[in-house]
């Protein structure tokens, strides 16, 4: 079973600043079935990028995928008010799922 | 317009049994992986299994494996997760979600409370 680690577990930022997030695999993945997802307070999260790279729809430019291999990364290039939330990692491989446990982005 | 529509919130007691469900609607139940993501208060998503309704082929998580049960009825587009026996570490939101690759549609959660 593949373990997604996210760093950090809290990133705490002003708007208009870079966010940076982390997943590392456990084992190589697949970057076809590396996904990002988006979730505020009492929300059910939101797709934002799948394949490590490629954008859901409607879901602005400032946010981009990376990475291949164990390492991938979520950057927002410049946080707007609405940014700021928990984002999780997934893998979705062979019809088998593993989240990481989330980055916290938050108001500093 | 795809749609997943998750049963109410439940409230039970250690040791009862619970059902509950996912509908869905406006897309071809048959063809899309449907599983179930468990979200334990102020912690983070945890994926307990996933069924293929037109085969009802499921797979389950490994740290779920034996403790829930996932079933699809074709007949009316809907998919399941229940217990046999709930524990009060069962409490937590459900939600179902559509497999097109990622998850791309996601119900709106069910809220189950277990409590003496």
């Amino acid at each position: 079973e593949i373990v997604l680690t996210q760093s950090p577990g809290t990133l705490s930022l002003s708007p208009g600043e870079r966010a940076t997030l982390s997943c590392r695999a456990s084992q190589a993945t697949s970057s076809s079935y590396l996904a990002w997802y988006q979730q505020k307070p009492g929300q059910a999260p939101r797709l934002l990028i799948y394949a490590a790279s490629s954008r859901a729809t409607g879901i602005p430019d400032r946010f981009t995928g990376s990475g291949s291999g164990t390492d991938f990364t979520l950057t927002i290039s410049r946080l707007e008010p609405e940014d700021f939330a928990v984002y999780y990692c997934q893998q979705y491989g062979s019809s088998t799922w593993t989240f990481g446990q989330g980055t916290k982005v938050e108001i500093k | 317009e795809v749609q997943l529509v998750q049963s109410g919130a439940e409230v039970k007691k250690p040791g009862e049994s619970l059902r509950i469900s996912c509908k869905a609607s406006g897309y071809s139940f048959n063809s899309y992986w449907i599983g179930w993501v468990r979200q334990m208060p102020g912690k983070g998503l945890e994926w307990l299994g996933i069924i293929y309704p037109g085969d009802s082929e499921t797979r389950y998580s490994p740290s779920f494996q034996g403790q829930v049960t996932i079933s699809a009825d074709k007949s009316i587009s809907t998919a399941y997760l229940q217990w046999s026996s709930l524990k009060a570490s069962d409490t937590a939101m459900y939600y179902c979600a559509r497999r097109a690759g990622p998850v791309d549609y996601w119900g709106q959660g069910t809220l189950v409370t277990v409590s003496s």
